[in-house]
């Protein structure tokens, strides 16, 4: 299996903050890299995929990028409804998912 | 609109079976792979394996493969996951999603249920 980790583990930020989330896979996975975004109590988001391609109706404020094994997720101004945990997924292979990062209120 | 909407809370005892559907809407049942995740409570996700509802054929996560089956019913577009010898370990929201790819896995999930808890308890 292809191991995920996130850095930070969380986060705390106010609204119009810039927040950059890291993703680092265990071995080199191209761009088959994928983000989603989940609330409490809530099942899971696609927001983004293939390292930077935005799911249809996602917010132009997130984006992505990176490529091999180190990838970053960044939301350019925190809005309200985006105090979420967001997780890495990666698809190169069976699929696997980093631990995830929470973004919460400064 | 597409809609994965899944049954309905669960509880078992340690050793018991659980099956948990997951009822598809709003596109072609036939046309996009469904897999399942499971979330352990405040813990991260975890990728259990795939149906291919056109034929029916499944690939599991290894650390499953013993003890997961995966079926589904075209006439209902539902899908089934199955997970038999529970343990307290189990006790996890499962997640039905679909894949965004049509006619073969991709691996990005572009939609899920609304999730299942199983609590496995004594």
């Amino acid at each position: 299996d292809i191991q995920m980790t996130q850095s930070p583990s969380s986060v705390s930020a106010s609204v119009g903050d810039r927040v950059t989330i890291t993703c680092r896979a265990s071995q080199g996975i191209r761009t088959y890299l994928n983000w989603y975004q989940q609330k409490p109590g809530k099942a899971p988001r696609f927001l983004i995929y293939g390292a930077s391609s935005l799911q249809s109706g996602v917010p132009s404020r997130f984006s992505g990028s990176g490529s091999g094994t180190d990838f970053t997720l960044t939301i350019s101004s925190l809005q309200p409804e985006d105090f979420a945990t967001y997780y890495c997924q990666q698809s190169y292979i069976t699929p696997t998912f980093g631990p995830g990062t929470k973004v919460e209120i400064k | 609109q597409l809609h994965l909407v899944q049954s309905g809370a669960e509880v078992k005892e340690p050793g018991a079976s659980v099956k948990v559907s997951c009822k598809a809407s709003g596109y072609s049942f036939t046309t996009n792979y469904l897999h399942w995740v499971r979330q352990v409570p405040e813990k991260g996700l975890q990728w259990m394996g795939l149906i291919n509802p056109s034929d029916g054929s499944t690939m599991y996560a290894q650390n499953f493969q013993d003890r997961v089956t995966m079926t589904r019913d075209t006439s209902t577009s539902t899908v089934y996951m199955d997970l038999t010898r529970l343990r307290s370990e189990d006790t996890a929201v499962y997640y039905c999603a679909r894949d965004r790819a049509m006619s073969t896995s991709s691996g990005l999930l572009d939609s899920w249920g609304q999730g299942t808890l199983v609590t496995v308890s004594s």
